[in-house]
This record gives structure tokens, C-alpha cells and sequence, in this order.
């Protein structure tokens, strides 16, 4: 099925430096997930976004629908040892309520 | 947030047998539920959409009588893996959806790792 495109794939960085990833679309979501993924684990969701232009802070993270609607970002501020994990970003538009998933962010922390 | 349990959690099995996973949402209705199945390193793959009272809506590719969908109830749908072989082992993960006035969101379960031998 129809994946978005979130980049980077992946990202190695070190303990308390800021973090962006963006997830875009060929396509227009009327909501934005935010969903973060440890190994073994099923995804939990951290930010939802339910209208153009909304910017939406979860602790160190904020995220933002973008004003085309066509696009989403997330960053993290300061990161640290347990932001490790599998970022994924996924779009609902109304009248399908089957997500449509992001190829996902993989975040890992240098010692 | 809301919560989704699912058990269990990892299950052994050997080839031929069936096995039932059960995914709850434990606090709130969801008249609508989700099957995915992940490989390593993937993306989650939406395997079918589980309706509260009516039949299964099944991916393209996903065999409805190898992957039985029961939704008895609003809080409980449950995943029958008949006759399992070696090759359906893999992760499998339920959600339910949540829908308000202008929210509509999916709320994950832990996922469940079958081992068939």
C-alpha cells in the first residue's frame, strides 16, 4: 500500500542535542500521528494533529501539521538515552480510516 | 491516553496447530479495530480492518481463512492464525480507533511475537 516518505531513515546523534524529522505526502491528511516504537514493542502515539498549521508540544516534543496539509514534522529538544526508538509518522483523511504509515525514523544516541 | 492490551504477548507454536490473539482496548468503545503484521525492520502492513458486529475487511493478499477476525464486542477483537506455518511467523499488532468531534486517532496494542516451528 501507499507509504508517506519521512526522512531522515535514520539519524545517529549524540546525548542532548536537538532532533527534526519530516514525514511528506503526494496526497492531503485532515489528521497527523506521531506514533514512537521500541524494539518489541508496539507503537505508542506521542502527538496528534488534527488541523493546518497546529503546533503541538508533548514535553520535548513538538510536532506541526503543515499548512498544506501535505507534510508533518516532529523534533525533539535535548534529547536523551530513552528517545531511542523507531519513529513513525501516519495520515488519516476523512472518510478512510486506515492510516497511512511513514517508511519511519530510526534514532540513535552515541555514546 | 487510551489503552490497548493484547495477549499474549509471545506464543510458541508448532507448525499446523492454530492460535488465537486477543486485543482489548480497556478503557474506551472502538467499533472499529486494526491487524497488522511487521517484519523486522519494516513499516507496520495493515493486514485488515475489524468492524464491531459485521464481517472483516481484509487487505489485498491476506487470506481470510488462514487470518479468522472475530469482533464480538466493543472492546475485544480477536486474531485466529489457522493451521500456522513456519513463514507466518512475524509480529503482529492490533489498534483501536478512537473518534471523537473532529479527532479521529489509533491507539496501539504491545503486539504479540509468534514463533511457529
Amino acid at each position: 500500500g501507499q507509504q508517506l516518505n519521512q526522512s531522515p531513515q535514520s539519524m545517529f546523534i549524540q546525548e542532548g542535542e536537538d532532533v527534526s524529522m519530516n514525514c511528506t505526502s503526494s496526497s492531503i491528511f485532515n489528521t497527523w500521528l506521531w506514533y514512537k516504537q521500541d524494539p518489541g514493542e508496539g507503537p505508542v502515539l506521542l502527538i496528534a494533529l488534527y488541523k493546518a498549521g497546529e503546533l503541538t508540544s508533548n514535553g520535548r516534543l513538538t510536532a506541526q501539521f503543515g499548512i498544506t496539509r501535505k507534510d508533518s514534522f516532529l523534533n525533539i529538544s535535548a534529547s536523551i538515552p530513552s528517545d531511542v526508538g523507531i519513529y513513525f509518522c501516519a495520515g488519516l483523511y476523512f472518510g478512510n480510516e486506515k492510516l497511512t504509515f511513514g517508511t519511519g525514523t530510526r534514532l540513535t544516541i552515541i555514546p | 491516553g487510551a489503552v490497548v492490551s493484547q495477549h499474549p504477548s509471545r506464543v510458541i507454536c508448532k507448525s499446523g496447530t492454530s492460535v488465537k490473539i486477543e486485543c482489548r482496548s480497556l478503557d474506551f468503545q472502538a467499533t472499529t479495530m486494526f491487524w497488522y503484521r511487521q517484519f523486522p525492520k519494516q513499516s507496520l502492513m495493515l493486514m485488515a480492518t475489524s468492524n464491531e458486529g459485521s464481517k472483516a475487511t481484509y487487505e489485498q493478499g491476506v487470506e481470510k481463512d488462514k487470518f479468522l477476525i472475530n469482533h464480538a464486542s466493543l472492546t475485544l477483537s480477536t486474531l485466529t492464525v489457522t493451521s500456522a506455518h513456519p513463514e507466518d511467523s512475524s509480529f503482529y499488532i492490533c489498534s483501536a480507533r478512537a473518534s471523537g468531534l473532529g479527532t479521529d486517532t489509533q491507539y496501539f496494542g504491545p503486539g504479540t511475537r509468534l514463533t511457529v516451528l
